[in-house]
């Protein structure tokens, strides 16, 4: 059954702690993506990395990390650096191609500062 | 940055009320998608627009994608409680800049039965 595979679905975070959510895929595609949501906004991208071994930086990647050692793993760090970390993220690939077919997300994670 | 107005962000219907959500870009956009999102879910992804004056249906719900391509917007003809979410427009620039969408701030849907 292929899909995106996010984890935990739940995290809490203490004060100057770094977390890290895992995102893996077996669609067998290349692009990856992070975003970020937060209530009554949309979703703003953090990282994405079109192939293995590289990265760029979206929107608002202060305070985050992520690597791209295998195709079918993107894991997002939350550094103590980024400081309002509690939203909702959302790990999404994109299917190669003209892209008809839209962005597949994953079931996303709550992080949540305690 | 670009950004993708979503309007509205908020709409009650009753149901078997009609639904319509607008989204506008001050940029000439490469494509648009469409997204829809249930309560406690993710996005899932409705459609993609990439033809200037574009329209397409799939059953009850029309997509619009302006001859400017600049503008969108979805709209939902005589409403069931299945369609309760949040919709959001997710525009594509093209050139140079970060890759990925630049999602509107999406507009719930309320149905009142």
């Amino acid at each position: 059954d292929g899909g995106i595979t996010q984890s935990p679905k739940y995290l809490f975070r203490k004060e100057g702690q770094n977390v890290t959510l895992s995102c893996e895929q077996n669609l067998n595609h290349d692009a990856m993506y992070w975003y970020r949501q937060d209530p009554g906004q949309g979703l703003r991208l953090i990282y994405y990395s079109q192939i293995v071994n590289d990265f760029q930086k979206g929107d608002i990647a202060e305070g985050y990390s992520v690597s791209r050692e295998k195709k079918e793993s993107f894991p997002l760090t939350v550094t103590s650096a980024q400081k309002n970390p509690t939203a909702f993220y959302l790990c999404a690939t994109k299917s190669p191609g003209q892209g008809a077919y839209g962005y597949t997300f994953g079931s996303g994670t709550r992080l949540t500062v305690v | 940055g670009q950004q993708v107005m979503q309007i509205p962000q908020y709409q009650h219907v009753q149901e078997g009320e009609d639904f319509t959500t607008y989204c506008n870009s001050s940029t000439t956009l490469s494509n648009i998608q469409w997204y829809k999102q249930r309560p406690g879910g993710h996005p899932v992804f409705l459609i993609q627009l990439v033809k200037s004056g574009e329209v397409k249906k799939q059953k009850r719900l029309t997509f619009q994608f302006g001859e400017a391509k600049k503008n969108s917007s979805l709209h939902i003809t005589a409403t069931q409680t299945t369609d309760v979410g949040t919709y959001f427009c997710a525009g594509k620039y093209s050139g140079g800049g970060a890759d990925g969408l630049t999602f509107g701030k999406g507009t719930h849907l309320i149905i009142q039965p």
